[in-house]
């Protein structure tokens, strides 16, 4: 059964910071690995879709690697911004999932001004 | 385009209650599903359907039932609401999906409803 971890579970940076988040997943045979990010009491937000054929993604700020091998990911955040704070989780669809997402618990990431 | 909208966004339930869930998206998308998220659980999923009038089971699929009539919407019916069920529930819709990929675009979710049962 596929497991996604997530470390650090809670993260807490000054303003301006450069930060990685990791993700990792038990089973290398994915298709796809997605970054998310939720705000308190609200829904999920794709930020990066990553296929397995692919070696990273990246949007403004933010930049996606993923190592299919070792079963890694992580999500790069340049020059972190208060409105960065959030959860950031990580989901992967497995190659015999049929589909299904497999969701990690989540990164809760605080920038400080 | 409002994307995915549910409701409601807040409900308590007695044990042994039904209640319906309502999802809709106006994107034509083809792909819905419904996931559940609890603390140190992560989000897990439900029910989900690849098109109107197909449905299929998810993770943790006892004690809802859903349908597709409409490309729009993706209702989640609890059947007999039991405080097990106490979580929140999330909606979720994409464009491009493949039978053995998944998605191959965004998967774009609602605000959720958050749902209690005493």
């Amino acid at each position: 059964k596929q497991e996604v971890t997530q470390i650090p579970a809670a993260l807490s940076v000054p303003e301006g910071e450069n930060l990685v988040l990791n993700c990792s997943f038990t089973d290398s045979a994915i298709y796809n690995l997605q970054w998310f990010r939720q705000d308190p009491g609200k829904g999920l937000t794709s930020l990066l879709l990553i296929q397995s054929s692919q070696r990273e993604q990246t949007s403004g700020r933010l930049n996606a690697s993923l190592d299919k091998s070792s079963g890694r990911s992580t999500l790069y955040i340049a020059a972190s911004q208060p409105g960065d704070s959030a959860t950031y989780l990580c989901a992967v669809v497995g190659e015999t999932s049929g589909s299904r997402l497999t969701f990690g618990e989540g990164t809760q990431l605080t920038v400080n001004p | 385009n409002a994307g995915v909208t549910q409701t409601p966004k807040f409900q308590v339930l007695k044990t042994g209650q039904s209640m319906t869930l309502q999802c809709a998206q106006d994107m034509n998308h083809e792909y819905m599903s419904w996931y559940r998220q609890d603390p140190g659980m992560g989000l897990r999923l439900i029910h989900y359907s690849v098109g109107a009038g197909i449905t299929d089971q998810g993770e943790v699929p006892n004690g809802y039932n859903v349908s597709r009539s409409t490309t729009e919407d993706f209702p989640l019916r609890l059947l007999s609401a039991a405080p097990s069920q106490t979580s929140v529930y999330f909606c979720a819709s994409s464009h491009s999906w493949d039978s053995q990929q998944g998605y191959q675009e965004t998967q774009y979710f609602g605000p959720g409803t958050r749902l209690l049962v005493l």
